[in-house]
């Protein structure tokens, strides 16, 4: 049962560059949410994925946005970016309407915006 | 939105002990999970308890949802629990800042 997966692993950008980080679901899950982790803070929700549409959002700018593919992985962009974008991303997945709202993690993709 | 809160910020206990770590919801929720994170910050999901108690190994947990907090009881610690402990509430995920629980040899 394949889990969560994210790529790259470690990403290393500088200001004002674009970014792509990647998701793919657990096995038979539908839903993916995104999440930022500054260094010592719990993470923060950035947007959740469902049916290729985004169905909830947090407190992030416009300069985050999200896809996600038929086959449920999603994409997580970043455009003009800004020291303080430089966190562990987490991509969490989900299944909507299963008999839980449980939400399995990956292992992050480590951003350091120079 | 819901504001989660997790007490205490810091744990170091000797090998063997006990330690209970709380969580605080301020509205009623209809998803909470335990996790651990490792330090290599991979989330490891610990229990989905959005009211109840569950066991598993030396880990429980109970949620009281009417009383809005849920409680992660850790027994006879090992070194490997070594980490930070977080609780998420509601659908959005809304995580507390965690407990680092350091466990000495």
């Amino acid at each position: 049962d394949a889990g969560v997966t994210q790529s790259p692993t470690h990403l290393i950008k500088t200001r004002g560059q674009q970014v792509t980080l990647r998701c793919s679901p657990k096995s038979g899950h539908d839903t993916v949410s995104w999440y930022q982790q500054a260094l010592g803070q719990g993470p923060q929700f950035i947007f959740q994925y469902y049916e290729e549409e985004e169905r909830q959002r947090g407190n992030f700018p416009d300069r985050f946005s999200g896809h996600q593919f038929p086959n449920y992985s999603s994409e997580l962009n970043v455009n003009a970016l800004l020291l303080g974008d430089s966190a562990l991303y987490l991509c969490a997945s989900s299944l909507a309407g299963g008999a839980t709202n449980e939400q399995f993690f990956g292992p992050g993709t480590r951003l350091t915006v120079l | 939105g819901i504001q989660v809160e997790q007490s205490p910020p810091d744990l170091i206990l000797q090998e063997g002990a006990n330690s209970t770590l709380r969580c605080n919801f301020s509205d009623s929720v209809n998803n909470l999970q335990w996790f651990h994170q490792n330090p290599w910050g991979q989330l490891i999901n610990l229990f989905y308890i959005p009211s109840g108690t569950k066991q598993n190994g030396r880990l429980s947990a109970t949620t009281v949802a009417t009383e809005r907090y849920s409680l992660l009881y850790i027994s006879s610690s090992q070194t490997t629990d070594s980490g930070v402990y977080f609780c998420a509430a509601h659908n959005d995920m809304r995580f507390g800042a965690g407990t680092r629980l350091t466990v000495k040899p």
